[in-house]
């Protein structure tokens, strides 16, 4: 059974760039597709975007709107991949949750409890 | 810039069905949108309940099942119990790897 963990920040400013790591036991990283997605408070949910292997390199995958905020990394020697959201504001407050991708298919099979992020000074 | 749909709310009776649907402001859901179903309750994080249009995860009863009903993603919930009581969020495959979530139906069991 794939088990997720995201660990970061309590707090981050307005501005500074937030952090988050999840650790990921059960499952090989080459074998998935690791995802990223949050919920603002009371809101719905939101897909951040994709790492994982395709034809023995690493891609990714952001959501449009995010811009060149969003970027992903994955250590395969730590079994955990990380997300770094750049110039973030009030409105990146959020619950983020790390997933991965059910077996053998796409989308989102299983996920982390979530890390609440609120951003303020 | 394409929105994926959901009923906002929707209500059913307990032991009733009811069938939740997914789509696109522009286009037809196919089986290439590689629809995925979640449910949440509030302060829990998302279950996933259906993959790949129709395929259950593990642990998730029978009576919730995935399919393609005319352009949209459907999710039928049968016998609905008290606990059915989430909100639903249905995720889609929007192509060149870019997924997006519905907004969710809040489904009342009453």
């Amino acid at each position: 059974q794939v088990q997720l963990q995201e660990s970061g920040p309590g707090l981050v400013n307005p501005s500074e760039t937030l952090s988050l790591t999840c650790k990921v036991s059960g499952a090989s990283m080459t074998d998935s597709y690791w995802s990223w997605i949050r919920q603002p408070p009371g809101k719905g949910l939101e897909w951040i975007g994709w790492i994982g292997f395709n034809d023995y390199s690493v891609t990714t995958k952001s959501n449009p709107s995010l811009g060149s905020r969003v970027t992903m990394s994955l250590d395969t020697s730590k079994n955990q991949f990380s997300l770094n959201l750049a110039s973030v504001t009030a409105a990146d407050t959020a619950v983020y949750y790390c997933a991965s991708s059910p077996d053998g298919s796409y989308g989102v099979g299983y996920w982390g409890q979530g890390t609440l992020v609120p951003v303020s000074s | 810039q394409t929105v994926v749909t959901q009923e906002p709310s929707f209500s059913v009776s307990p032991g009733g069905t009811v069938t939740l649907t997914c789509g696109l402001s522009s286009g037809s859901v196919s089986t290439r949108n590689y629809p995925n179903w979640f449910q949440q309750t509030p302060g829990q994080a998302p279950r996933t309940l259906i993959y790949n249009t129709n395929s259950r995860s593990s642990g998730v009863p029978g009576r919730f099942s995935g399919s393609i009903l005319g352009n949209k993603a459907a999710l039928t919930i049968a016998g609905a119990q008290a606990d059915d009581e989430s909100a639903y969020y249905c995720l889609l495959h929007l192509g060149s790897g870019i997924w997006m979530f519905g907004g969710g139906t809040k489904l009342t069991v009453l």
